[in-house]
């Protein structure tokens, strides 16, 4: 199976402020890599698609970058309703998995 | 609009079973594949089960393989998840999820689209 290694588990940022998560696979997986947000006590979001696509109706400070086993997704200004935790999905392979989570917290 | 309905979670005793079903709404659901994710209490996301949009191939996660059977009706755009055997570990928020069926250069990806609001499940004696 694949693992999904994301960090920072958590951080702590302030509005207006640039956020970077990253996602380690544990093999190459080329292109095969999803995001999403997670708010409590709700569904998961998609965020990006395929590394860097982004999904229809997500505002543009969102992006994805990578390829192989290193990938990032940005947040370029934090907004209030982006406090939330993050997690990654890659789909070269089944079974498909996901990252740990990156929670996003208030300063 | 676009939506996925889960229902059937509930309180179940160790070993016994429990079937789960997720009304599709706003799309054409025999164009699509569709998932079960789950996510046990304050824990992380785990891809349980896939149906192809035809029902012709199926893949589960190990840890529900030979327990668990994923099932569909187009005439009732309705997607089922059949839970046997079932154990404390698999206490959690059982989501449906429909596969957004994108391809590229022949390759396609296995992306989670839209997401149903979730349905608990809890085993316990």
């Amino acid at each position: 199976d694949i693992q999904m290694t994301q960090s920072p588990s958590s951080l702590s940022a302030s509005v207006g402020d640039r956020v970077t998560i990253t996602c380690r696979a544990s093999q190459s997986i080329g292109n095969f890599l999803n995001w999403y947000q997670q708010k409590p006590g709700k569904a998961p979001k998609l965020l990006i698609y395929a590394a860097s696509n982004l999904q229809s109706g997500v505002p543009s400070r969102f992006s994805g970058s990578g390829s192989g086993a290193d990938f990032t997704l940005t947040i370029s200004s934090l907004q209030p309703e982006d406090f939330a935790t993050y997690y990654c999905q890659q789909s070269n392979s089944a079974p498909l998995t996901f990252g740990g989570g990156t929670k996003v917290e208030i300063k | 609009q676009v939506q996925l309905v889960e229902s059937g979670g509930g309180v179940v005793q160790p070993g016994g079973s429990l079937g789960l079903s997720c009304s599709a709404s706003g799309f054409t659901f025999r164009d699509y594949a569709m998932h079960w994710v789950r996510q046990a209490p304050g824990k992380g996301l785990e891809w349980v089960a896939f149906i192809r949009y035809d029902g012709s191939n199926k893949y589960y996660a190990d840890s529900v393989k030979g327990r668990f059977t994923i099932s569909r009706d187009s005439s009732k755009n309705t997607l089922y998840l059949q839970m046997n055997s079932l154990r404390a570990e698999d206490t959690a928020v059982y989501y449906c999820a429909r596969d957004l069926g994108y391809c590229s250069g022949g390759n396609c990806h296995n992306v989670f689209d839209i997401w149903g609001q979730g349905t608990m499940v809890t085993v316990s004696s």
